[in-house]
């Protein structure tokens, strides 16, 4: 089946310290994948999107990037966290095949302190 | 301008009554796709229902029906004979190419409706 695996599911990190969130997917190759912020009691808000390895669109200027090393293999970063980093992380493909909907991981919740 | 607009925050609904979950919607892209999404308190984000821009019939899966309206860019979803277990945040969303995009859809999402359902 197609599912795609993020980890942490929870994270306490300080201000200032480095990031990294990790998507991966399995079942399938070459899909869309795209990183997402939901702040408390808010919508999902498109942080990157990838076509492709390498392939590496921001849609919103902040203290993250994004890197795609490999095809099924989307990474969140930062050097230096920030409070208003906090909020739940949410990475979800456009798997092919599916015609409909978007599959998503089950989230990080990230805790800035 | 936002892409997605849910006008309501939060819903309460009678269990067994039907209740409608409004999501308007703005895009220039003729070939988009519009998408409920359904989030429990676990975070997790369920898919419920797509309704394509070309579909002539509003699209239904079991519950849940998506009533479209294409002149008035609306999309709203209707929940029939509510269960306590809906109780959730509703999510609609849209898939549209942008000039940006290289051809490839990118699916945006609005603030959500709260839904909470009374015994």
């Amino acid at each position: 089946s197609q599912t795609i695996h993020q980890w942490p599911a929870t994270l306490v990190q300080p201000v200032g310290s480095p990031l990294s969130l990790e998507c991966t997917v399995e079942g399938t190759s070459n899909p869309n994948l795209y990183w997402y912020r939901q702040a408390a009691g808010r919508g999902l808000q498109l942080l990157f999107y990838s076509v492709g390895i390498g392939q590496i669109s921001s849609e919103v200027p902040q203290n993250l990037s994004a890197s795609r090393p490999q095809d099924r293999q989307f990474i969140l970063s930062s050097k230096k966290l920030l409070l208003s980093d906090s909020g739940f992380y949410l990475c979800a493909g456009k798997l092919p095949g599916r015609d409909y909907g978007y599959t998503f991981g089950s989230g990080t919740r990230l805790t800035v302190v | 301008a936002q892409k997605i607009t849910q006008t309501q925050p939060g819903m309460f609904v009678q269990e067994k009554e039907a209740v409608t979950l409004d999501c308007t919607y703005d895009t220039s892209d003729p070939s988009y796709g519009l998408f409920w999404y359904k989030q429990p308190s676990s975070g997790e984000m369920i898919f419920l229902i797509y309704q394509g821009s070309y579909d002539q019939q509003n699209a239904t899966e079991g519950r849940y029906s998506l009533n479209f309206q294409k002149a008035r860019k609306s999309a709203n979803l209707v929940i029939s004979a509510s269960q306590l277990g809906d109780s959730a945040m509703y999510f609609c969303a849209m898939r549209e190419r942008l000039l940006t995009s290289g051809g490839s859809y990118i699916p945006t999402f609005g603030r959500g409706t709260s839904l909470i359902v009374h015994p």
